[in-house]
C-alpha cells in the first residue's frame, strides 16, 4: 500500500498569513493527489485534485502542486473560515490511502 | 442538487452485521463510482471500498476484505455496505462518496456505526 505522509500534524496561523501543508507518498503517483477539507463533525469537501487542480467553487486562496512523490497544499490570504482538518489522499493504485491529517488552527 | 444520505448505522455487538444505505439523487447514480469511507472517533479518514458504476467491479481495503461487501442498485439509486463479523475497531462514522474521476466530489452526512458489547 502507498503511505501518505502529511506534515506539519497541526499549524496555528494569522488571518491573512499564508500556510503550506506538504504530503508525501512512500512512491511515485504521477498527479493523483486529492486535498480535502474537513470541519468538525461535517463530511470531507474536496478543493483540490490531480494535484492542482482547483474544485469548483473553492476559493482561488487554495492552491496545489506537485507531483511524483511530493506535494504542497498552499493556502494563502487565511481566513477564519479555514480553520479544519486538511487530508491529502492518493489516487493512483487500490486501496486509496489519505495522509494522517493536519489541523490547521486561525489565531 | 446533489445529495447522498446514508442510512443503517448503529449499535451492534462484536460478531454482528449491519448493511448501510446511501441514497443517491440529484444526478444519474449509473454513472458514476461510488465509495465507502470511515472515520473513529478522533481519528482520521480511512478508505474502505469502491464500486464501479455498473457494479460489475469491487476492491477493497485489507482490513475489511472477506467481512464486508459494498453493492449498489441502479434502479434505486442506493449504495449499499454489507458488514459483517463487526469488531470493536469498525467503530467508526461511515460515509459514501460519488467518485468524479477517481475524486470524492460529493460526500453525505456521514452514519455512525458503534461496534461494543
Amino acid at each position: 500500500d502507498i503511505q501518505m505522509t502529511q506534515s506539519p500534524s497541526s499549524v496555528s496561523a494569522s488571518v491573512g498569513d499564508s500556510v503550506t501543508i506538504t504530503c508525501r507518498a512512500s512512491q511515485g503517483i504521477s498527479s493523483w493527489l486529492a486535498w480535502y477539507q474537513q470541519k468538525p463533525g461535517r463530511a470531507p469537501k474536496l478543493l483540490i485534485y490531480t494535484a492542482s487542480s482547483l474544485q469548483s467553487g473553492v476559493p482561488s486562496r487554495f492552491s496545489g502542486s506537485g507531483s511524483g512523490t511530493d506535494f504542497t497544499l498552499t493556502i494563502s490570504s487565511l481566513q477564519p473560515e479555514d480553520s479544519a482538518t486538511y487530508y491529502c489522499q492518493q489516487a493512483n493504485s487500490f486501496p486509496f490511502t489519505f495522509g494522517q491529517g493536519t489541523r490547521l488552527e486561525i489565531k | 442538487e446533489v445529495q447522498l444520505v446514508e442510512s443503517g448505522g448503529g449499535l451492534v455487538q462484536p460478531g454482528g452485521s449491519l448493511r448501510l444505505s446511501c441514497a443517491a439523487s440529484g444526478f444519474t447514480f449509473s454513472s458514476y463510482w461510488m465509495h465507502w469511507v470511515r472515520q473513529a472517533p478522533g481519528k482520521g479518514l480511512v478508505w474502505v471500498s469502491r464500486i464501479n458504476s455498473d457494479g460489475s467491479g469491487t476492491t477493497y481495503a485489507d482490513s475489511v476484505k472477506g467481512r464486508f461487501t459494498i453493492s449498489r442498485d441502479n434502479a434505486k439509486n442506493t449504495l449499499y455496505l454489507q458488514m459483517n463479523s463487526l469488531r470493536a475497531e469498525d467503530t467508526a462514522v461511515y460515509y459514501c462518496a460519488r467518485s468524479s474521476g477517481s475524486y470524492g466530489n460529493y460526500w453525505g452526512q456521514g452514519t455512525l456505526v458503534t461496534v461494543s458489547s
